[in-house]
């Protein structure tokens, strides 16, 4: 399975935007990038997923590298309630069928 | 249901006791998967299931561990002669079918054993 690498811990400030960043230097053309975040005790939750283009919804953006060995996991205004663990995740429709979870990264939102 | 419901929340078992975890998928999802997260760790992968069948096991820690899916629908995660290692949170997801565009997880069975 192709990895990803992101920062263990960040921290930002509530209303201001968080830019969560996933390096994936070796994804393939056919890896999706996904994104899940866990709340203190609770399962994860699907947040995002694209494969070349930048990717918007109700919770967050995506952007995606023009050569797709990074992406940034964008949440426009952040609220107590983000305070997670993201996990940024290649997923190969060709490949093991399942989600790979690394260590994410722990996101800690002040008030 | 409207989500993936897990049974039970909790569960205190006696080392060497066997232990059964319940999943319920979201109706009509084809594809159900079962993790474990050991504290402050992260998801670690059991088993995955298409249908009623478990093409990828691989997760699965030793022989004592064992899963089934029936009716397309719910599963079973099994846990024989249980060890203070397997103490832990057990996670199931299911997704619409074997692409994953977004897979729903349940809120987890959290496994003690003493």
């Amino acid at each position: 399975d192709a990895k990803t690498t992101q920062p263990n811990s960040m921290e930002s400030n509530e209303e201001e935007p968080v830019h969560l960043p996933c390096n994936h230097s070796t994804i393939s053309g056919t890896d999706y990038i996904h994104w899940y975040r866990q709340l203190p005790s609770q399962g994860p939750e699907y947040v995002i997923h694209g494969l070349t283009s930048n990717v918007n919804n109700r919770m967050a953006s995506l952007a995606i590298a023009e050569d797709r060995k990074s992406s940034t996991l964008i949440l426009h205004r952040a609220t107590l309630r983000d305070a997670a663990v993201y996990y940024c995740i290649l997923f190969n429709s060709q490949g093991a069928q399942k989600l790979v979870f690394g260590q994410g990264t722990r996101l800690t939102i002040n008030p | 249901g409207a989500g993936v419901s897990q049974s039970p929340s909790n569960k205190v078992t006696e080392k060497g006791k066997d232990v059964e975890l319940r999943c319920d998928p979201i109706s009509g999802h084809t594809a159900l998967y079962w993790y474990r997260q050991s504290l402050g760790q992260g998801l670690e992968f059991l088993i995955y299931f298409q249908g009623n069948s478990a093409p990828d096991k691989s997760g699965l820690p030793s022989d004592r561990f064992s899963a089934e899916r029936t009716g397309g629908s719910v599963s079973t995660l099994t846990i024989q002669r249980t060890q203070q290692e397997d103490s832990a949170v057990y996670l199931c997801a299911s997704s619409l079918d074997r692409i994953i565009t977004e897979a729903f997880f349940g809120q987890g069975t959290r496994l003690t054993v003493v």
